[in-house]
Order: C-alpha cells, then structure tokens, then sequence
C-alpha cells in the first residue's frame, strides 16, 4: 500500500519565518510533487522532482524553493513566509514519466501565518 | 489560464439519484484524464481515469465520459451515496518524455448527497 507523509497536520508560522514541509514516500517513486491547494483554485503546482537533487518549477514557485537529496524524501522550504503563503500543501509522489500515471497524496499540512 | 475548468463549484443530489460531474479543457496536447475525490482534511485520492483514445471508462458506480472534439469530459455517479459527498477534482496530462506525469487540476466541485 502507497504510503506519502507529510511532517505535520497543522503549522502556525509568523511572517518572515522560514518554514521547512517535509514529504516522505515509501513505495521508490521517481517523481515527488508539491501542490498549494486554496478554495476556488484547486491543486496548483509550486515544484516538482523527477530524480534525486534534481527539480523542475511548476506554475507558482514564486517564494518556494525545493529540496530533494534522497529519492524518497521531498521538501519544500518557504523562504521568508507571507500571508499570502496560508494554504494547504499537499504533497505526492508517482511511479513513472509516462502520461496518466496516478499520483498518491499525502495528507496535507494546514500551514497558518499570522 | 486555466488549461482544465470545473465550471460548477458544487453539486446537491439526493441519495440515489445520478450525480453528474463537468468538466472542460483547453489543451489539445492533453492525452490521459483524472478524476479525485477529497475529504476534508486528507489528501486526493485517485477516483477513475480514461485515456484519450477511449470515450467511456466504468467502474462500478463511477462512469467517466470523454468528448474530445468538445474537449469535455464528465464523471456519473449512480446511484449516489451520502459518502459520495467530497470535492471532486478533474485533473489531465499530456504525455510525452518531458512530463514527468504532471497533472493539471481543475477547481473541484463539492459534490453533496442529501439522504
């Protein structure tokens, strides 16, 4: 059974913080992605990884970076955070580079900053 | 621009009855298509999916139509149940080496099913 954990259910930041969102996959995925997902707007995508060390932007990394030093772990850092950046994140993984590929979720993380 | 669009951000239907859910493309290069189903406070979890060359995939209660000279696709659910009542994401892919299996997702409808 695929299995994406997220660090944390719930985070409260204050403005200017920087905020690390850890992902974590057990099923030897290639590719590892981080979502935004706000009411109205759907999922959209901040990065994603292909490959170890390896990251491509989606279409809003602005204020985000990524990190991706083991295959199964994928992390995304808020640089300096704003209020803007309260959201859910989700995070998921999926196996292949093909076109379909279902991709599994983790829980999300609730971030807050005040 | 918004390349997949749910243009209903919800849905009320009584148990039982037929739940129908939209949704509309615009990118030709999109081959393979998605339905989500999202609970509160948990993630996405992979509904149905159809690819391009077909019109119609079933399973089970969930039916999943493509029109592609619409570019319309639409999810129905029958009979629909009061655990039915979750928001429905519709997301697409276009395929190709450079991919990576992205997905486009539309803005979900929140489907609500009344006993």
């Amino acid at each position: 059974d695929v299995k994406v954990t997220q660090s944390s259910r719930y985070l409260v930041k204050r403005t200017g913080e920087k905020v690390f969102l850890e992902c974590v996959q057990d099923m030897d995925h290639e590719n590892m992605f981080w979502y935004r997902q706000d009411p109205g707007l759907g999922l959209r995508l901040i990065y994603f990884s292909y490959d170890v060390k390896m990251k491509e932007k989606g279409d809003i990394p602005e204020g985000y970076s990524v990190s991706r030093e083991k295959k199964e772990r994928f992390s995304l850092i808020l640089e300096s955070a704003s209020t803007n950046q309260t959201s859910m994140y989700l995070c998921a993984s999926s196996l292949a580079s093909g076109s379909g590929d279902e991709q599994f979720f983790g829980p999300g993380t609730r971030l807050t900053v005040l | 621009d918004q390349q997949v669009k749910q243009n209903s951000p919800s849905l009320s239907v009584q148990e039982g009855r037929i739940s129908i859910l939209n949704c509309d493309y615009t990118n030709s290069m999109f081959d393979y298509f998605l339905w989500y189903k999202k609970y509160p406070a948990e993630g996405p979890t992979f509904l149905i999916s159809i690819s391009s060359i077909k019109d119609k995939n079933e399973d089970g209660r969930f039916t999943v139509f493509l029109n592609k000279s619409a570019k319309h696709l639409s999810l129905h659910i029958v009979p629909s149940q009061p655990g039915d009542s979750a928001v429905y994401f519709c997301a697409a892919s276009a395929g190709g080496g450079t991919s990576y299996g992205k997905l486009t997702f539309g803005q979900g409808t929140i489907l609500t099913v009344h006993p």
